[in-house]
């Protein structure tokens, strides 16, 4: 059973607003992910972390930011949400040797 | 160039076929993911592999490390196999994908 958790599951909100995505795991994994899917499209990532205070950008840029101030934590932000970033955002995690795990998604809709 | 390539793009088959989804990657990789995901589903871990063949039920997948390459084989295929498949690799600390390949199989 996977212990990863994405909140909300489906937004709408104003172009403008600011904005966080929120990914949590319980397992104790160190390496965190966001990616953007575009529906019938390919994943695309944007945002990474290999443990504690370390994130990354991936190839998508996507005017987003991410924290890792907890392990178990990995917040995505826009911080002025525009028509462009109506997406699905998905969250995952993985450590060692271990499969990767998904969240169930954030499907976003900024109007 | 994505460092994830998968074929086919797209594949229809019909129920009780023999199925071969293949990846092939370009960077050194220290494992190889094959995933599921149904439409408007989220994604599902099927394997994890680092190194030569893993089966679960009628789902088998293979890697040859030396050539850069993993298939996945789904035997006795069901219209219920119909998915996205999606190849990830290990690399670099990031998690890569490849563009999927949409399953279909037909009663």
């Amino acid at each position: 059973e996977a212990d990863i958790y994405q909140t909300p599951r489906y937004l709408v909100i104003g172009t403008g607003k600011k904005i966080t995505l929120e990914c949590s795991q319980t397992m104790g994994h160190d390496k965190m992910y966001w990616y953007q899917q575009d529906p019938g499209m390919e994943l695309h990532l944007i945002h990474y972390s290999y443990g504690v205070n370390s994130t990354e950008k991936g190839d998508l840029s996507s005017e987003s930011t991410v924290s890792r101030i907890r392990t178990e934590h990995f917040p995505l932000t826009l911080e002025s949400a525009r028509p462009s970033h109506t997406s699905q955002y998905l969250c995952a995690s993985t450590t060692g040797n271990t499969e990767a795990f998904f969240g169930q998604g954030t499907r976003l809709t900024v109007v | 160039k994505n460092e994830v390539e998968q074929s086919p793009q797209n594949l229809t088959a019909q129920e009780g076929e023999f199925i071969t989804i293949n990846c092939s990657y370009s960077v050194g990789i220290s494992a190889l993911h094959w995933l599921q995901q149904h439409p408007g589903g989220g994604i599902v871990s099927l394997f994890m592999l680092s190194s030569g063949k893993k089966k679960h039920g009628r789902l088998i997948a293979t890697i040859n490390i030396q050539e850069k390459h993993s298939s996945l084989h789904i035997t006795a295929s069901h219209p219920r196999d119909s998915a996205v498949y999606i190849c990830a690799v290990r690399w670099a600390q990031k998690l890569v994908f490849g563009q999927g390949t949409r399953l279909t199989i037909n009663p």
